[in-house]
């Protein structure tokens, strides 16, 4: 099974702020890595998937970068809305595998 | 507007068996790839198996690889998981999500996602 690895796991940062979020894939993965926010109470919502392409509605101040086994995502300016936690997660086999999620404060 | 509702979730016993179903509308089901994937309380996101579309092949996390089974029934837009043997670790918010395709990765992406169920296994 492919092992997701993100870090932090947690962060606390300020709304304007730069943020960045890393995932690290145990195997070559190319681009086959989604993004995805959860808020509490909530199920995920998918933000961005082959790496870097945002899925319809989302903002543009989330973007995705990486390939092989080393991704970024990066929000420009972090609104007060973004409070949430983020996953990472392979669809490049089965079985489809999360990373451990990034939960970002305000 | 892609709407996806669980329901069949509750409290067993271990040991017991329980159904989930998931009832599709506005896209066309039969033409996507199909997932449940469950989080248990406090904790992160797990995969639990997937369904290619047109009634393909089915694909089953090792947790739960002989215990549960996916199904789908395209005429009546719905996705199902039978589950047997249930444990206490099997307790979660199960999450019926859609694929962006039919089958290979873009089916592996999950783009949209109901609002859960929970399944709680207790003594």
């Amino acid at each position: 099974d492919i092992q997701m690895t993100q870090s932090p796991s947690a962060l606390s940062a300020s709304v304007g702020d730069r943020v960045t979020i890393t995932c690290r894939a145990s195997q070559t993965i190319n681009t086959y890595l989604n993004w995805y926010q959860q808020k509490p109470g909530k199920a995920p919502e998918l933000l961005i998937y082959v790496a870097s392409t945002l899925q319809s509605g989302v903002p543009s101040r989330f973007s995705g970068s990486g390939s092989g086994t080393d991704f970024t995502l990066t929000i420009s300016s972090l609104q007060p809305e973004d409070f949430a936690t983020y996953y990472c997660q392979q669809n490049y086999n089965t079985p489809l595998t999360f990373g451990g999620g990034t939960k970002v404060e305000i | 507007e892609v709407q996806l509702l669980e329901s069949g979730g509750g409290l067993v016993q271990p040991g017991g068996s329980l159904r989930l179903s998931c009832a599709a509308s506005g896209f066309t089901f039969s033409s996507y790839g199909m997932h449940w994937v469950r989080q248990a309380p406090g904790e992160g996101l797990e995969w639990v198996s997937g369904v290619v579309g047109g009634g393909g092949n089915s694909y089953y996390a090792d947790s739960v690889k002989g215990r549960f089974t996916i199904s789908r029934d395209d005429s009546k837009n719905t996705l199902y998981l039978q589950m047997s043997s249930l444990r206490v670790d099997d307790t979660a918010i199960y999450y019926c999500a859609k694929g962006r395709g039919i089958t290979g990765t873009p089916s592996r992406t999950l783009d949209f996602w109901g609002q859960g169920t929970l399944v709680t296994v207790s003594s």
